[in-house]
């Protein structure tokens, strides 16, 4: 089985521009989650989606930060303007059914961003 | 607001020792993940214990779960180099938002000595 995908692995950009980071979850999973891991911290959830509906977003800076699943599969998130405070690892995961943090969550390899 | 908190957070241990890991949080919780994490890649599920005295155990590692102290333990045996990684508690609560979320512990790195 095909784990959760996610590109591009590494992104450098200077402050103020703009970025966008591509999730594909496993196949049939229900859920999907962006989370932050900033350096030598455990990672945060940004937002989770049910199928292509926000189940919860209130840890993301929406001023800056945007993100959406189309058809319920594939989700974008984009980050405009950056600023230096989001140099991080961007993790997407995914889990089967709709329980959320009830269930297990397994992750990508995670996108790694450095704000200049 | 769920705090968890693991120590140590750096963690030296020589081949064939045993040692445990901690993981405190801060409010009742349905259920507690341990995920192990190789620099550079993804995090892997090991464990979720779902009740008070739930003990689980793979390998060299057994995770237990006290819910009632607030507490889960990560205890390695006999340690080898293959176990050297950053592992993670994951304790899962409801949000208020209607979702459940995983608040993660800021992870234990392990280096395992020969």
């Amino acid at each position: 089985e095909a784990g959760v995908a996610q590109s591009p692995r590494y992104k450098i950009i200077e402050k103020r521009q703009s970025v966008a980071f591509w999730c594909n979850p496993i196949s049939g999973h229900a859920t999907l989650y962006w989370y932050q891991q900033i350096l030598g911290q455990g990672p945060k959830l940004l937002i989770q989606f049910q199928n292509n509906g926000v189940v919860d977003d209130s840890q993301l800076p929406k001023d800056r930060f945007s993100a959406e699943r189309l058809k319920g599969v594939d989700s974008t998130l984009k980050i405009q303007p950056a600023k230096l405070e989001d140099s991080a690892v961007y993790l997407c995961a995914s889990s089967l059914g709709s329980a959320g943090a009830l269930e297990t969550q397994y992750f990508g390899p995670g996108t790694r961003l450095l704000v200049l | 607001e769920l705090k968890v908190e693991q120590n140590p957070l750096f963690l030296s241990m020589q081949e064939g020792k045993n040692y445990t890991i901690y993981c405190n949080y801060s409010t009742t919780s349905d259920r507690l993940y341990w995920y192990r994490q190789d620099p550079g890649k993804s995090l892997e599920s090991l464990f979720v214990l779902l009740s008070n005295g739930a003990v689980k155990q793979e390998g060299r590692l057994m995770a237990s779960l006290d819910t009632k102290a607030r507490l889960s333990t990560l205890h390695i045996t006999a340690a080898v180099h293959d176990l050297s990684a950053t592992y993670f508690c994951a304790v899962s609560a409801y949000s208020g938002a209607g979702s459940y979320q995983l608040t993660f512990g800021k992870g234990t790195k392990l280096s395992v000595i020969p």
